[in-house]
């Protein structure tokens, strides 16, 4: 069975800093993984999918990178802004490409100015 | 329209009540889904459509749960004899196409309280 783990659960930070968040998956057979982000109250935001023959990508100041063999995804923030604060979560499919996707608890994040 | 649109966005209900949640999905989108996001969890999936039938329904949680698709747009999720372990934020996503590549887009959600 899928499990995501998100470490840490929250992280509190100062305005400028550069930060990594931390995601790990059961079984490596999946198709993708994806990140999102969610404000208090709203639904979900698509931030990247990584192809599981990708290594990483970038939008911004985010880039994301995949390790299959280790289970492993990592979001790295880049001068995070207060605008930033929000929670991450990354997801995975229940195994292979399936629609349904598994989600990790998420890392609440707070920029301070 | 430009988003996911989810009605009501709250609704509190008594035990043992039936509720309609109803999700608009983006025009064109052949993929919709729903989940269920309890306080301080991640969302969990509850089932997915392609066109007007479900193709994945093995994380509604027990026969209360249906969901409906009937014209391939608008899903309707329906709970029968509420509980208030049903007490949750019920999520709804739809995609052009299924398999991720274009992205999810979910709605706002529904904020469901069974009292």
């Amino acid at each position: 069975k899928q499990e995501v783990t998100q470490i840490p659960a929250a992280l509190s930070v100062p305005e400028g800093e550069n930060l990594v968040l931390n995601c790990s998956f059961t079984d490596s057979a999946i198709y993708n993984l994806q990140w999102f982000r969610q404000d208090p109250g709203k639904g979900l935001t698509s931030l990247l999918l990584i192809q599981s023959s990708q290594r990483e990508q970038t939008s911004g100041r985010l880039n994301a990178s995949l390790d299959k063999s280790s289970g492993r995804s990592t979001l790295y923030i880049a001068a995070s802004q207060p605008g930033d604060s929000a929670t991450y979560l990354c997801a995975v499919p229940s195994q292979g490409g399936s629609e349904k996707l598994v989600f990790g608890k998420g890392t609440k994040l707070t920029v301070n100015p | 329209g430009a988003g996911v649109s989810q009605t009501p966005s709250n609704k509190v209900t008594e035990k043992g009540k039936y509720v309609e949640l109803r999700c608009d999905p983006i025009s064109g989108h052949t993929a919709l889904y729903w989940y269920r996001q309890s306080l301080g969890q991640g969302p969990e999936f509850l089932i997915y459509f392609q066109g007007t039938g479900a193709a994945d329904d093995s994380g509604l949680p027990n026969d209360r749960f249906f969901a409906v698709r009937p014209e391939g747009s608008v899903s309707t999720l329906k709970i029968q004899r509420t509980e208030r372990g049903d007490s949750a934020v019920y999520l709804c996503a739809s995609s052009l196409v299924p398999g991720g590549n274009y992205g999810y887009t979910f709605g706002s959600g529904t904020r469901l309280t069974v009292v």
